[in-house]
């Protein structure tokens, strides 16, 4: 499969804990993205960090790449309950054309 | 922002009858991605489009066919439709492949009864 995988599937904390995710990936990439998705609604941006960046920053988000271990990490801090959604990672493969080949999702719960 | 307009936003069919997708890039974007996502699950890419040209090819059915207009407009035509067709299905643009961020549309619900 060129699927990755996401970990944890599922993480529920309390408001202002902080929040990690996990994504691993397979293949070669030129980049690898984060998205949020509400429930069954769209897919929502967040951050892209390219394949020759370690480690970079977005407001309460920091993600960082591995690219010897071909993981990333998306950290949340502070979280708030509008932070509750599916957090998926998605990477541009270094052969293909920009497609993006995504993980299978951590769904976040954040309780006020 | 300008972003990613896709109509409609709700499609109710029979099986085998037909239905047609469209997806409005975002002004300047040259590349289209189509992707479909299950219910439960991550988005699967269908296919993709720089410059009018398809540009790449994934898990999309024969039944499914999808080209980019000369506005960049896209559409994904889907016939025969079967039960299984039922989901998501994201339009996303990009300004340059495989190098800079792609913008999602808010997706076509598709229910095929």
């Amino acid at each position: 499969s060129q699927q990755g995988e996401e970990d944890p599937q599922a993480l529920s904390i309390q408001e202002g804990e902080n929040a990690t995710m996990n994504c691993s990936y397979k293949t070669s990439i030129n980049n690898l993205q984060w998205y949020r998705q509400n429930s069954g609604r769209g897919l929502v941006h967040l951050i892209l960090i390219r394949s020759n960046e370690r480690e970079k920053h977005s407001g309460r988000l920091r993600v960082t790449l591995d690219t010897s271990k071909k993981s990333s990490s998306l950290l949340i801090t502070a979280s708030r309950a509008a932070d509750t959604a599916s957090y998926f990672c998605a990477n541009a493969g270094g052969t293909s054309y920009g497609k993006l080949t995504f993980g299978q999702g951590t769904i976040l719960t954040v309780h006020p | 922002a300008a972003g990613v307009i896709q109509s409609p936003r709700h499609l109710i069919k029979e099986k085998r009858e037909t239905a047609t997708l469209k997806c409005y890039p975002i002004p300047r974007h040259d590349t289209v991605y189509w992707y479909q996502q299950g219910p439960g699950q991550d988005p699967q890419f269908l296919i993709s489009f720089y410059e009018k040209m398809q540009s790449d090819k994934g898990s999309i059915p024969d039944r499914f066919s999808a080209q980019q207009f000369s506005d960049y407009h896209s559409e994904l035509n889907m016939s025969s439709l079967e039960l299984g067709d039922s989901a998501l299905y994201f339009c996303a643009s990009s300004l340059d492949p495989g190098v800079e961020t792609q913008y999602f549309g808010p997706g076509t619900r598709l229910l095929v009864l």
